[in-house]
């Protein structure tokens, strides 16, 4: 079945960049009409929608981080990655790849990315 | 603070009925459907509820769930010691062209 699964840095230090990879596996990124998503959810709190993109590259993102965003996906790898710039104590969070096609139906396990120095 | 409002926690004890709200606006609920997700401790949220009243395969029929304006509601009945978890409403938002949640709802089973 197709699974999503996350990689990255575990510690990143305030004011630097973060980049996180979703590994889709179990069939091709390209099938069917899907968008592909980032969300986030610090500890003890909600969660958040970071942003999504299209197979066609297309994307779209949360008006709150849109500066500091950007998703890219290489269908060759069957991957999407999260370029989040500037980073400061508020994101930390466990990050999440996820894939849509009318809803969010199906998540990775999460990473969890503490800013720190 | 969450575009979508949702009381924090909720409670019942076994076999009762339990019923979360979760409030938006026009942009938001008032013109999409609304999505359940389930979360337990240390785990990813699992749809639960899409299209405002749809359960995907696997989720039991006590879960059900309704919207009438800009208000949506997850009805739990015949409540059981696992469905204790965090439940989030979410929906897309035509304004902030995004998708957007609630706070979250703690559920306790006394």
């Amino acid at each position: 079945q197709v699974q999503l699964q996350e990689s990255g840095p575990g510690l990143v230090k305030p004011s630097q960049t973060l980049s996180l990879t979703c590994t889709v596996s179990g069939d091709s990124i390209n099938r069917g009409n899907f968008y592909w998503s980032w969300i986030r959810q610090p500890a003890g709190k909600g969660l958040e929608w970071i942003g999504r993109i299209y197979t066609s590259g297309s994307t779209n993102y949360n008006p709150s981080l849109k500066s500091r965003v950007t998703i890219s996906i290489d269908t060759s790898k069957n991957q999407f990655s999260l370029r989040l710039t500037s980073l400061t104590a508020a994101d930390t969070a466990v990050y999440f790849c996820a894939r849509a096609l009318y809803v969010p139906d199906l998540w990775g396990q999460g990473t969890m990315v503490t800013v720190s120095s | 603070q969450s575009v979508l409002r949702q009381p924090p926690s909720a409670s019942g004890t076994p076999g009762q009925r339990v019923t979360i709200s979760c409030s938006g606006t026009s942009p938001n609920i008032g013109r999409n459907t609304v999505n359940w997700y389930q979360q337990l401790p240390g785990t990813a949220p699992k749809l639960f509820i899409y299209s405002s009243n749809q359960r995907p395969s696997g989720v039991p029929d006590r879960f059900s769930g309704s919207k009438s304006g800009t208000t949506a509601s997850l009805a739990i009945s015949g409540l059981q010691s696992e469905d204790e978890a965090d439940y989030y409403c979410a929906t897309w938002d035509d304004s902030l062209d995004g998708w957007v949640f609630g706070g979250g709802t703690k559920l306790t089973v006394l």
